[in-house]
């Protein structure tokens, strides 16, 4: 029972352009979401997140948009470039205290110049 | 840098053996966690601790343990290792709403 998934494992983008992707969780005890970046050989690093109290979050090239109802996140980078290819984890949490993940599987962005 | 090293880095094994993974963290961190992360699967968590000696199993527990002795440690042991259990291992901790990870561990068990 995938609770958070990304149903897109991979996203091609040319440098310059709009990278979108997207995350649906189904548990609507969720109220903490965040992006991770996933470089090879490498852990994942934390990138943004938002509150369920907002519907958006920016910073610099990132905005991470939130649709409650609809149960669907969405991470969008503007302007992409090469450095952004990464793989890119959702991933969702509940106030329960502390916090304990539950992560997407994941979608690769390759950025081309 | 969130001071979170793992050790070993890399390590093969073979079906049947004991297999402890470290995690170490520098930055007095009450939370710790241990993932396992696998194709189609992203993050998994195995188990978390939440203090010193206070412990609790996550999603996929079965055939782990873990130990915290100290703020700064946290162990992942394999009691008996098995081919499912090849996987990438990361630890991480947190602190407010995100966590910071560690460089993970390739444990491959033949």
């Amino acid at each position: 029972d995938q609770q958070v998934k990304q149903n897109s494992p991979s996203l091609s983008v040319q440098e310059g352009r709009i990278s979108i992707l997207n995350c649906d969780y189904t548990n609507s005890m969720f109220d903490y979401f965040l992006w991770y970046k996933k470089y090879p050989a490498e852990g994942p690093t934390f990138l943004i997140s938002i509150s369920s109290i907002k519907d958006k979050n920016e910073d610099g090239r990132f905005t991470v948009f939130l649709n409650k109802s609809a149960k669907h996140l969405s991470l969008h980078i503007v302007p992409s470039q090469p450095g952004d290819s990464a793989v890119y984890f959702c991933a969702a949490s509940e106030n329960t205290g502390f916090q304990k993940l539950v992560f997407g599987t994941g979608t690769r962005l390759l950025v081309s110049p | 840098d969130a001071g979170i090293t793992q050790s070993p880095r890399h390590k093969v094994t073979e079906t049947g053996t004991p297999v402890t993974l470290r995690c170490h963290q520098t930055e007095n961190h009450r939370y710790m966690y241990w993932y396992r992360q696998d194709p189609g699967h992203g993050l998994r968590l195995i188990h978390y601790s939440y203090g010193v000696k206070d412990t609790d199993k996550g999603e996929v527990s079965d055939g782990y343990s873990v130990s915290r002795s100290k703020t700064e440690d946290f162990l992942l042991t394999l009691e008996s290792a098995t081919s499912s259990q090849t996987s990438v291992y990361f630890c991480a901790t947190a602190r407010g709403n995100e966590q910071f990870f560690g460089p993970g561990t390739r444990l491959t068990v033949l």
